[in-house]
């Protein structure tokens, strides 16, 4: 199975920083890579998939990058509607999480 | 509106079989182009995959829990059903299904795109 590995687990920062999580697969996966916004209590929200097509209604701040391994997402100026949990997740061989990343505030 | 919802007990007894109902509306599971998947994540914990059905009926399930797991769709009633047997304290968390979505030209490959709001399972005797 492929295994999913995101950096750092938790990262603290203010309204208007760039933001990066990376996440990385145990074995290529091309670009079949997802990315999810998690808030306590809610469902995940889909951001980005094909690691860097933007869901229709995100905005435009979150991007996605990478292919293969190696994938990363960006918030380019951090909101404070942001502060919550991000997964990313391959779905090139059946379906898999990372662990998550929170984004807290500094 | 694309829409799911999950439902089944809140609560189970340790060895006993959870069945899990997720009802869809705004497409059909007879889409050739979507699929439904289940998704738990214990309290505290990350998301896990569980288990995906196609429009033609295929299915596939998590490596580590393909022995307890069974999923089927009724697509007159659009309706995908999970079954989970042996249920232990562990496998508390908030189970949800999903929509899985995929291109119009190949290779495809499905991904998540409408969540339901999840339903909370506790294990407990």
């Amino acid at each position: 199975d492929i295994q999913m590995t995101q950096s750092p687990s938790t990262l603290s920062a203010s309204v208007g920083d760039r933001v990066t999580i990376t996440c990385r697969a145990s074995q290529s996966i091309s670009s079949w890579l997802a990315w999810y916004q998690q808030k306590p209590g809610k469902a995940p929200k889909l951001l980005i998939y094909k690691a860097s097509s933007l869901e229709s209604g995100v905005p435009s701040r979150f991007s996605g990058s990478g292919s293969g391994t190696e994938f990363t997402l960006t918030i380019s100026s951090l909101q404070p509607d942001d502060f919550a949990t991000y997964y990313c997740q391959q779905y090139n061989s059946r379906w898999t999480f990372g662990q998550g990343t929170k984004v807290e505030i500094k | 509106q694309v829409t799911l919802k999950e439902s089944g007990p809140v609560l189970v007894k340790p060895t006993e079989t959870l069945t899990l109902t997720c009802t869809v509306s705004g497409f059909s599971l007879s889409n050739a182009r979507m699929g439904v998947s289940w998704i738990r994540q214990p309290p505290g914990k990350a998301l896990e995959w569980l288990a995906h059905i196609f429009s033609n009926d295929e299915k596939s399930y998590s490596t580590s829990l393909k022995s307890r797991l069974t999923i089927s769709k009724d697509t007159s009633k659009s309706q995908v059903v999970l079954t989970m047997t042996n249920m232990d304290p562990v496998d508390t968390a908030t189970y949800y299904c999903a929509r899985s979505v995929r291109g119009v030209i190949p290779p495809y490959y499905y991904y998540m795109d409408v969540w339901g709001k999840g339903t909370t399972v506790t294990v407990s005797s």
